[in-house]
Formats: structure tokens, sequence, C-alpha cells
């Protein structure tokens, strides 16, 4: 069964780094989404991604934060200065064109100190 | 407005029992809801959805209602297994219309033990 695939599984890093969280959506779909969780609260949406540009994102998505579609495969979410709050479980998510559910990957863990 | 709000954080049961999780939203004009469940460490997974031309679906083992009088759904787990612990989020997409290209609006979580 085919499925959203995120890696690293853990990322620690110190405060002000850049790091790099990658997915690969499911193979046919073309809406591509992240979210994040922080430790004890509920999912909350970063960005929403399609035909290579931003359809939507949330107020946590500030300019430190940007999305990246580099090739047919891969989708990418760039933290560039990290602060330790940015410290979360980070989902990426993908839908098919006329599909309506969105199915997540197992998620990035990332620590910052 | 893009509420979706659980009414218990936590819900403890025997293994063989029926459970019963609750969701309330608020946005009358909502028409389309998921229910997602999240093991220890892992990522959302979709168990069932439900639009709101609908009062209830069936799936394996677990069944959706939803009444749209007083904004309210549930998931209902027949036979609950150890397996079934998790958290369970319902979750909406924003988007008027029902479709999932937009961003999703969870809950906060209800938590699952079934104790064997």
């Amino acid at each position: 069964e085919p499925e959203v695939t995120q890696t690293p599984s853990h990322q620690v890093t110190q405060m002000g780094q850049e790091v790099i969280l990658r997915c690969v959506p499911i193979s046919n779909h073309l809406y591509f989404y992240w979210y994040r969780q922080i430790l004890g609260q509920k999912v909350e949406f970063l960005v929403s991604f399609y035909n290579n540009e931003i359809s939507e994102k949330s107020e946590i998505f500030d300019d430190q934060f940007s999305v990246e579609r580099p090739d047919g495969s891969n989708f990418t979410l760039k933290i560039r200065s990290t602060k330790l709050e940015d410290s979360a479980m980070y989902f990426c998510a993908s839908t098919a064109v006329g599909g309506e559910t969105q199915y997540f990957g197992p998620g990035t863990r990332l620590l910052v100190l | 407005g893009e509420s979706v709000g659980l009414h218990l954080p936590t819900l403890s049961v025997q293994e063989g029992d029926n459970s019963i999780i609750n969701c309330a939203y608020s946005n009358s004009a909502s028409d389309y809801f998921i229910w997602y469940k999240q093991e220890s460490g892992k990522g959302p997974q979709f168990i069932i959805d439900i639009r709101s031309n609908m009062d209830k679906r069936q799936g394996q083992r677990v069944t959706v209602l939803l009444n749209k009088t007083v904004k309210h759904l549930s998931l209902q787990i027949a036979a609950t297994q150890p397996g079934d612990s998790a958290v369970y989020f319902c979750a909406e997409p924003f988007n008027a219309g029902g479709t999932s290209y937009g961003k999703l609006t969870f809950g906060q979580g209800t938590i699952l033990t079934v104790h064997p």
C-alpha cells in the first residue's frame, strides 16, 4: 500500500541552525501539506502546496520557514534559523487530485537545543 | 469559525467493550469530517469520514454518527482491542465545500486506553 515517507525520523539541532525535513508523498498525489505537533498538543497546520506554489499558510509559517518541491518525488520543509519552540513532531501529508483524504507520514521529531 | 473540539481528553475501557469518542464542532456550514487515529510516535492514520448528508457511516468495527442539529459527531469502536489504544482526533477541512485540499483543523484529541 502506498504511503508517505519522511526522513529523518529524528533530528537534533542547535538553536540558530538550519534544518531541512524531507518527505516523499504518495506518488500520484499532487497536494502536499506540512503540520506540526508540539508534545502533548494537537496537530497544527503549517502550509499547503500545490502546483509548485504555496496554497495556504498559517501564522506559524513565518519567514523562517520555506517549502520546496525540488524534484518529482521530494517535498521539503526548511527552517532557516531554528528556535527552541520549533521543537515538535513535523508531519507531511498528501492528497490525490479529486481525493479528500490527507494521508500522513510517520513524522520527524525535531529537537532544538 | 473553524473550531473542532473534543469532550473528553481520556477514555479507559476493558478489552471487548465498545468505545465512544465524541467531538463537537462550531461551524454549522461544515459538511465533511474525518476521524484519525494516532499511535504513539506515529502520524495520524485515517479511520473513517462522513459527509453532512449522512447521519451514520460504518466501517470495519467503527461507526461514525453525525448530529447536525447539535453539531456533534461520535466515533464508536466495537469490541475494542488493545491495539485500538491511541489518540483519536476528529478533523475538519477548513475550506467550505468539504474538500480536503485545504488545511485540516484538528481537535485536541481523546486518549483511548484499552485494558486487557
